[in-house]
């Protein structure tokens, strides 16, 4: 089983700071498949990054992807009062041609 | 710009079969897209459920959920259906269709929640 393991599970900072958020993959995967949503109470899941560090469109370039090995890490450089919400990270999955997600990290105001 | 519309019951009994929609417009069903099912038990995380390829109707389904699950599309309406059997209150969730894009999805349904209740 293929299984993505976000850190933090919640990320307390405050407007202005950095946000670094993990996503480990626990099997070698292919970095085009793997994606960043966003996500606010309400609503649904907004693409942000999507081949691990290629921004959607209308994606303000605070926001970037990166990788090494099996880790995948979104970095927010400034945050912005709009970007605390939950941050999820998918996976397209060969073996049976799906998709899994991790289990989101919570980014909330300190 | 593709939308998409889920709609079906929001209260389904425990053993019964979960039947949802997502309408598609703005763009024609029968082109070589993806779209998948994904759900979100209240409080928790994403689930993804399964997948439909609109030119032949090929499906893959989360091995979990498979023996449970159907997804379909209907050309003639312009859009896809699911349908899930022997629901339990662990089936309840927002529904979401999702429009894909390589292997990401930038189009979603604005979701429909599914209640598992006698």
């Amino acid at each position: 089983e293929v299984v993505l393991t976000q850190s933090p599970g919640t990320l307390s900072l405050s407007p202005g700071e950095r946000a670094t958020l993990s996503c480990r993959a626990s099997q070698s995967v292919e970095s085009r498949f793997l994606t960043w949503y966003q996500q606010k109470p309400g609503q649904a899941p907004r693409l942000i990054i999507y081949s691990a560090s290629s921004r959607a469109t209308g994606i303000p370039d605070r926001f970037s992807g990166s990788v090494s090995g099996t880790d995948f890490t979104l970095t927010i450089s400034r945050l912005e009062p709009e970007d605390f919400a939950v941050y999820y990270c998918q996976q397209y999955i060969p073996s049976f041609s799906g998709y899994t997600f991790g289990q989101g990290t919570k980014l909330e105001v300190k | 710009q593709v939308q998409l519309q889920e709609s079906g019951p929001g209260l389904v009994k425990p053993s019964g079969t979960l039947s949802l929609s997502c309408a598609v417009s703005g763009a024609f069903i029968g082109t070589n897209d993806y779209y998948s099912w994904v759900r979100q038990p209240p409080g928790k995380g994403l689930d993804w459920i399964g997948q439909i390829h609109l030119s032949d109707g090929n499906t893959n389904y989360c091995p979990s959920l498979q023996s449970r699950v159907a997804i379909s599309i209907d050309k003639s309406k312009n859009q896809l259906s699911l349908q899930l059997t022997s629901v339990t209150a662990a089936d309840t969730a927002v529904y979401y269709c999702a429009r894909h894009s390589g292997f990401s999805f930038p189009t979603w349904g604005q979701g429909t929640l599914v209640t598992v209740s006698s």
